[in-house]
């Protein structure tokens, strides 16, 4: 199994630009996350989603959508990149649910937006 | 009071070593605790989960006092390889929230 994937791991962007992340998971988990790391920030969470069809706003949700149309993939989109959108962003599943804790992240996608 | 609080290090310590990080929480509802390890420019990794009457993993022992609020993390006989960030995670309904992080540093 793959576990989770992130696509692309490396991406750099012109301020304006836009860009989709893609996250996969094949196992079969209903709760999926974006977050983001920054130097001295830790993670903060951007969207999740609690199932296919459904997402809900993080704690830093502001100039990022997502879509959760399949089960196994998460899509993290940004509309008109910033620099301040200059970030590690990582994608995680988890059977939350059964609140065991354990987030599955994926190795994340490095984006610089000059 | 932000919700997880962690001192950020660095911890240097020599191999061998035992060490003790601190994470404090602010929402008392709060039910269910973990302990993350990250490498350096790696993803994090679920390294135990916290429990009221305390646990153990080998090396590693995990303690929670719910009336002040805190989780410990206790690495006995520390490897080189321990050097890395640890994240204090708690969790809320639906998502977890991460601390920053303490950092590990074992020498020889």
């Amino acid at each position: 199994n793959a576990g989770v994937t992130q696509t692309p791991k490396f991406r750099v962007l012109k301020t304006g630009q836009s860009m989709t992340l893609l996250c996969a998971q094949d196992m079969n988990h209903e709760y999926m996350y974006w977050y983001r790391q920054d130097p001295g920030m830790g993670l903060r969470l951007i969207h999740y989603s609690v199932g296919e069809g459904t997402t809900a706003k993080g704690e830093v949700p502001d100039g990022y959508n997502v879509s959760r149309l399949k089960k196994q993939n998460f899509l993290l989109g940004l509309e008109s990149a910033a620099p301040s959108q200059t970030s590690v962003y990582f994608c995680a599943s988890s059977w939350f649910r059964r609140n065991t804790g354990e987030l599955f992240f994926g190795e994340g996608s490095r984006l610089t937006v000059l | 009071r932000k919700e997880v609080e962690q001192d950020p290090g660095p911890f240097n310590v020599p191999e061998g070593a035992t060490v003790a990080f601190n994470c404090t929480y602010s929402n008392s509802a709060s039910q269910s605790f973990f302990w993350y390890r990250q490498d350096c420019r790696k993803e994090p990794k679920l390294l135990m989960s916290v429990y009221s009457s305390g646990n153990e993993d080998g090396r590693f022992t995990a303690q929670l006092n719910r009336a002040s609020q805190y989780i410990s993390l206790l690495i006995r006989d520390s490897k080189l390889s321990d050097s890395a960030t640890y994240l204090c995670v708690v969790s809320g309904y639906s998502t977890l929230t991460f601390g920053k992080g303490t950092m590990l540093l074992v020498s020889p």
